[in-house]
């Protein structure tokens, strides 16, 4: 079964800061790997995919995210951080893009201090 | 275009009740997830629709049920509503190979 642990529940960094949220996945073939960020009372907004070819891929909002095989992992990161990116982080799987189902991480809450 | 809706956005019911929640997909969407996020959780799947047809279904028991619709409309349905039923509920609708795009979903208090 496919499963998501982002390890850190909590990040605290400070405006202008870099930035990088942890995800590893387990899934035994190819991996479609999304990051979608949920703000207070709304829905998940898809920042960025990886579905095959270049392990770096780019989303929205200034947010990247490099795919490694070896450490099963698909970390976030972005350059500098902005104080409307304070929201939760949700890193998912798919056996598949649009068809089958994704297996979300518990999130990761970031908090942006001035 | 329009994005996933769904409705109502809050809704209190107390325990035994039925609850259905609505959604409709994205303009040219055909498939429909539903998913429940807990407080503090990431979101669990329910179950899928394609076509009208359930396409796969999570860890759910039979008391949550939905329906498709020809426009692809979707409606989640639980009876016998449980304390543990309270969530953000959350509908995604997806074309194709395109990832799925989510609504702003209809969070359920259970009293």
């Amino acid at each position: 079964a496919q499963s998501v642990t982002q390890p850190d529940i909590h990040i605290t960094v400070s405006e202008g800061a870099s930035l990088e949220l942890r995800c590893n996945y387990s899934y035994g073939a190819t991996p479609y790997l999304f990051w979608y960020v949920q703000s207070p009372g709304q829905g998940l907004q898809l920042l960025l995919k990886y579905f095959s070819g270049d392990t770096l891929v780019q989303g929205i909002k200034g947010f990247e995210a490099e795919f490694k095989r070896s450490q099963s992992s698909f970390n976030l990161r972005k350059p500098s951080v902005h104080w409307s990116d304070a929201a939760e982080y949700f890193c998912a799987v798919a056996s598949n893009s649009g068809y089958s189902t994704l297996t979300f991480g518990k999130g990761t809450m970031l908090l942006v201090s001035p | 275009e329009t994005g996933v809706t769904q409705s109502p956005t809050h809704l209190i019911k107390t325990r035994g009740q039925q609850v259905t929640l609505r959604c409709s997909s994205q303009s040219g969407h055909n498939t429909v997830s539903w998913y429940q996020q807990a407080l503090g959780q990431g979101p669990q799947f329910i179950f899928q629709y394609y076509r009208e047809e359930e396409n796969g279904r999570g860890n759910f028991p039979p008391r949550f049920s939905g329906l498709q619709f020809p426009n692809y409309s979707s409606e989640l349905n639980v009876n016998a509503l449980e304390l543990d039923d309270s969530a953000l509920y959350l509908c995604a609708s997806s074309y194709g190979g395109q990832p799925q795009h989510f609504g702003d979903g209809t969070r359920l208090s259970i009293l």
